[in-house]
């Protein structure tokens, strides 16, 4: 079975900060991750996903994130926080390959990022 | 990307009552659709992932007879929350997918019940 661990459930930076938000997962198959974002009462925004081949991935918004096998995980940064950064963000897991019976997206807990001017 | 559209964005109904969310994608076929529920400073718990012109596939411990899912047309899905009561107030959130493509959410539908 599949799982993901956030640590962290709240992180606060200041504003032009570093921004690390830690994702860990499980996962017995090749795994494909996500970082999604959420703003109050709005649905899930993707933020940036890894798939197969390289393991550092660029998102929106300034974002990137690393796939690391060895530790399994899939940390989530930004060198320089913005204010308009603060959300929820999710980190997710589902089996290799967008194919599949249900591509079933397994989410972390999610870290509420406070971002302090 | 593409847009997934769910509406109502927020419902009040009364306990007892049953009440029907919509979620549509608004530019792709979605052969793919998924439910979840989001409590208050929680997760996102899929509750059930539904095949268009078939039925849906329930999460366990999600009652199929209470959350029923239609998946008629590949840019429609519906959930009804069935005999509602306090307990199944929550946020709802619906997401799509064409084929093997990446999926798409929608904006959440509040739905509380007094």
């Amino acid at each position: 079975a599949q799982s993901v661990t956030q640590l962290g459930s709240h992180v606060s930076v200041s504003e032009g900060a570093l921004v690390l938000l830690r994702c860990n997962y499980s996962s017995s198959v090749p795994p494909y991750l996500f970082w999604y974002v959420q703003y109050p009462n709005q649905g899930l925004q993707l933020l940036l996903k890894y798939t197969t081949g390289a393991t550092l991935v660029k998102g929106i918004n300034g974002f990137e994130a690393e796939f690391k096998k060895s530790e399994t995980s899939f940390h989530l940064t930004k060198p320089s926080a913005h204010m308009s950064d603060a959300a929820e963000y999710f980190c997710a897991v589902s089996e290799g390959g967008y194919g599949g019976a249900t591509n079933k997206l397994i989410f972390g807990t999610g870290t509420l990022l406070a971002v302090q001017p | 990307g593409a847009v997934v559209s769910q509406h109502p964005s927020w419902v009040i109904c009364k306990s007892g009552t049953s009440v029907k969310i919509e979620c549509r994608s608004l530019d792709f076929q979605a052969t793919t659709m998924f439910w979840y529920r989001q409590f208050p400073k929680q997760s996102l718990m899929l509750m059930a992932t539904s095949n268009e012109g078939s039925k849906a596939t329930y999460e366990q411990g999600v009652e199929k007879d209470k959350f029923l899912i239609n998946h008629a047309s590949l840019t429609l899905s519906t959930l009804t929350v069935t005999s509602a009561h306090p307990e199944d107030s929550s946020f709802y959130i619906c997401s799509a997918r064409e084929a093997i493509a990446e999926a798409f959410f929608g904006q959440g539908t509040r739905l509380t019940v007094v």
